[in-house]
């Protein structure tokens, strides 16, 4: 059965910290493994996609590494500031057939002042 | 760049009446539209795949007569919920798959709220 799992469920960090966020993964074969960023009310919105030959993408403030190996992804947010409180989502999709991702549960980030 | 979009934003309805959501691929076709339901602190659960031109795959647990999905055009989707009950209650979102630019774009999101 696939799988996404996120580490951890919930994290608070003072504004300007860097924190790291884990996804564990084991969806196979393996297609692409996405980072969404979601607001409270709000749909999710990309944050980067990273495919099976890639190690590392970085979307402004957000980098993503992916070791297709372990099956093992994170998500470093550096200089966090209080926008970034939101829900963080690992998705990642088989390849061929019916492109039906499976979602993590989510991380839940608040950022403090 | 690719949006989804969904209408109505929320929407607030009486029990037992039908409520119909738009999802709309604005400068893409999507031949498969995807209809999630989020519930307060938990993650998209995804109830049915839309494809265009046939009928709906539905997801375990997921009543097809009371969700109601109709993939009209490679643009539209609609998800109907019929004789709606308060635990319909929930967070609808939709997205769609741009094969060309090979990314999955989400609507904004749906609030239903049954009274």
């Amino acid at each position: 059965k696939n799988q996404v799992e996120q580490s951890p469920q919930s994290l608070i960090i003072l504004e300007g910290k860097n924190c790291t966020l884990q996804c564990n993964y084991t969806v196979s074969p393996f297609s692409n493994l996405r980072w969404y960023k979601q607001d409270t009310g709000r749909g999710p919105v990309s944050l980067t996609i990273m495919t099976f030959s890639e190690n590392t993408k970085s979307n402004g403030r957000y980098t993503a590494t992916l070791d297709a190996d372990t099956k093992q992804s994170s998500l470093h947010i550096t200089a966090s500031q209080l926008s970034d409180s939101a829900s963080y989502i690992c998705v990642v999709s088989p390849s061929g057939g019916s492109y039906i991702p499976t979602f993590g549960r989510g991380t839940s980030l608040i950022v403090h002042p | 760049g690719a949006v989804v979009s969904q209408h109505p934003s929320w929407v607030i309805c009486k029990s037992g009446t039908s409520v119909k959501i738009e999802c709309r691929s604005l400068d893409f076709q999507a031949t498969t539209m995807f209809w999630y339901r989020q519930f307060p602190k938990q993650s998209l659960m995804l109830m049915a795949t839309s494809n265009e031109g046939s009928k709906a795959t539905y997801e375990q647990g997921v009543e097809k007569d009371k969700f109601l999905i109709n993939h009209a055009s490679l643009t539209l989707s609609t998800l109907t919920v019929t004789s709606a009950h308060p635990e319909d209650s929930s967070f609808y979102i939709c997205s769609a798959n741009d094969r060309g630019r090979g990314e999955q774009y989400f609507g904004p999101g749906t609030r239903l709220t049954v009274t």
